[in-house]
């Protein structure tokens, strides 16, 4: 079965940059586009961008260009979202999500559990 | 890119049928038959419910149906359950290659 499996919690000091994991298992890891989709408290989701595990070819929201950047291990079938100079307004539920397909529109069929990241002094 | 609109609540009795909705402008919902809706259950990550407008995944109910309009978008529960209490979310794919969600809508069942 597909899983995502995401690392545990963190917390920041302002300033500081996280780098959260998300394992997948259950399908080929090469066939689908990662997304990594926020939630601060009590708020709505926020696309940040995806991830091409295959080519390791990345688009970014606009938002997030400059601070944000999506990795992938093949060999673990693993990717990788590392956002840098935190401030509070990041903290929020970080998802890792797989994208069903360009053909499709990019609907997210499967999540991870999600990492609390918590930006705090 | 302006996050798609949504009421932010709406309630319905077991059994009833409600209808969310989701509106976006011409270059997203109204651009694609790539709208997708998500349910979220507290403290839960979201689940697909709905994609390209009115397609469901294996294993979702088939009391939850999805249509389109120009730019606005729905997604309709039928026989309301207790279960059926969420957030609900939509979802356009935009031209820039990423999705934007709505704001959510919290669903109660009365």
């Amino acid at each position: 079965q597909v899983q995502l499996v995401q690392s545990g919690a963190e917390v920041k000091e302002p300033g500081a940059s996280v780098k959260v994991s998300c394992k997948t298992s259950g399908y080929t890891f090469t066939g689908h586009n990662i997304h990594w989709v926020r939630q601060a408290p009590g708020q709505g989701l926020e696309c940040m961008g995806w991830v091409n595990p295959n080519t390791g070819v990345t688009k970014y929201v606009e938002k997030f260009q400059g601070r944000v950047t999506m990795t992938r291990d093949t060999s673990f079938s693993t990717v990788y979202m590392e956002l840098s100079s935190l401030i509070s307004d990041d903290t929020a539920v970080y998802y890792c999500a797989r994208d069903l397909g360009y053909n499709y529109g990019r609907p997210l069929d499967y999540w991870g559990q999600g990492t609390l990241v918590t930006v705090s002094s | 890119q302006s996050a798609l609109t949504q009421p932010a609540s709406v309630s319905g009795s077991p059994g009833q049928s409600i209808t969310i909705s989701c509106t976006g402008t011409s270059s997203d919902v109204g651009a694609y038959n790539y709208v997708s809706w998500y349910q979220q259950h507290p403290g839960k990550a979201p689940k697909l419910m709905i994609y390209e407008v009115s397609n469901r995944p294996s294993g979702v109910s088939n009391r939850f149906s999805g249509s389109k309009s120009d730019n606005t978008a729905s997604l309709t529960i039928s026989g309301l359950q207790a279960e059926d209490e969420a957030d609900y979310y939509c979802s356009s794919y935009i031209r820039s290659n990423t999705v934007i969600f709505g704001g959510g809508t919290k669903v109660t069942v009365l």
